[in-house]
């Protein structure tokens, strides 16, 4: 496994319902962030956890850091079939600077 | 705000054959630069790291003088695939750290371009 390993690596779920995604990494870290792919686009930003935190909001998203347990999740409440794309965790750690690591991603599909 | 542009979204070239994909931070000055490969269903690898005005600093397994980068200035870096080989057929993505963050790495955040797709032939 490497650093920021989602998991599942694809989500099915029906409009509506909720959505969890996990990811987990090996080394210490500053921050981790989550963004959306959709196919054959670049990356969008939607949340950056700090490694203080445990806990933050941005509309129908959720995250959470257990840096105990070098793990997050991503919760994507009420989900929309615009929702589908792939999620990436990525990681930027306290030797690596402000290069990120990401992890495999998951694929998310939500069907309407 | 911080939008970052790729150029050209798609190439098609024959093999042994040198690509240029520029990247530029549109309304926003990037102290760093960051180009990524990524296959097909797979995730992002960091190639290399630019700097304006310095030489770029590349992970381990890439090739410097096969995937040449330059980094002109705080707005555009380029990267160039050098006698491309089918292999080297890939989506290329840059990403740019914004000026306004740079030192606080708890602000940091990369914005991402849109993509290149490489198809070498």
């Amino acid at each position: 496994s490497q650093q920021g390993e989602e998991d599942p690596q694809a989500l099915s779920i029906q409009e509506g319902e909720n959505a969890t995604m996990n990811c987990s990494y090996k080394t210490s870290i500053n921050n981790l962030q989550w963004y959306r792919q959709n196919s054959g686009r670049g990356l969008v930003h939607l949340i950056l956890i700090r490694s203080n935190e445990r806990e933050k909001h941005s509309g129908r998203l959720r995250v959470t850091l257990d840096t105990s347990k070098k793990s997050s999740s991503l919760l994507i409440t009420a989900s929309r079939a615009a929702d589908t794309a792939s999620y990436f965790c990525a990681t930027d750690g306290e030797t690596s600077g402000s290069r990120l690591t990401f992890g495999e991603g998951t694929q998310l599909t939500v069907n309407p | 705000g911080a939008v970052v542009s790729q150029h050209p979204s798609r190439v098609i070239c024959k093999s042994g054959t040198s690509v240029k994909i520029e990247c530029r931070s549109l309304d926003f000055q990037a102290t760093t630069m960051f180009w990524y490969r990524q296959f097909p269903k797979k995730s992002l690898m960091l190639m290399a790291t630019s700097n304006e005005g310095s030489k770029a600093t590349y992970e381990q397994g890439v090739e410097k003088d096969k995937f040449l980068i330059n980094h002109a200035s705080l707005t555009l870096s380029t990267l160039t695939v050098t006698s491309a080989h089918p292999e080297d057929s890939s989506f290329y993505i840059c990403s740019a750290t914004p000026l306004w963050t740079s030192g606080r790495a708890w602000e940091e955040t990369q914005y991402f371009g849109p993509g290149t797709r490489l198809l070498v032939l």
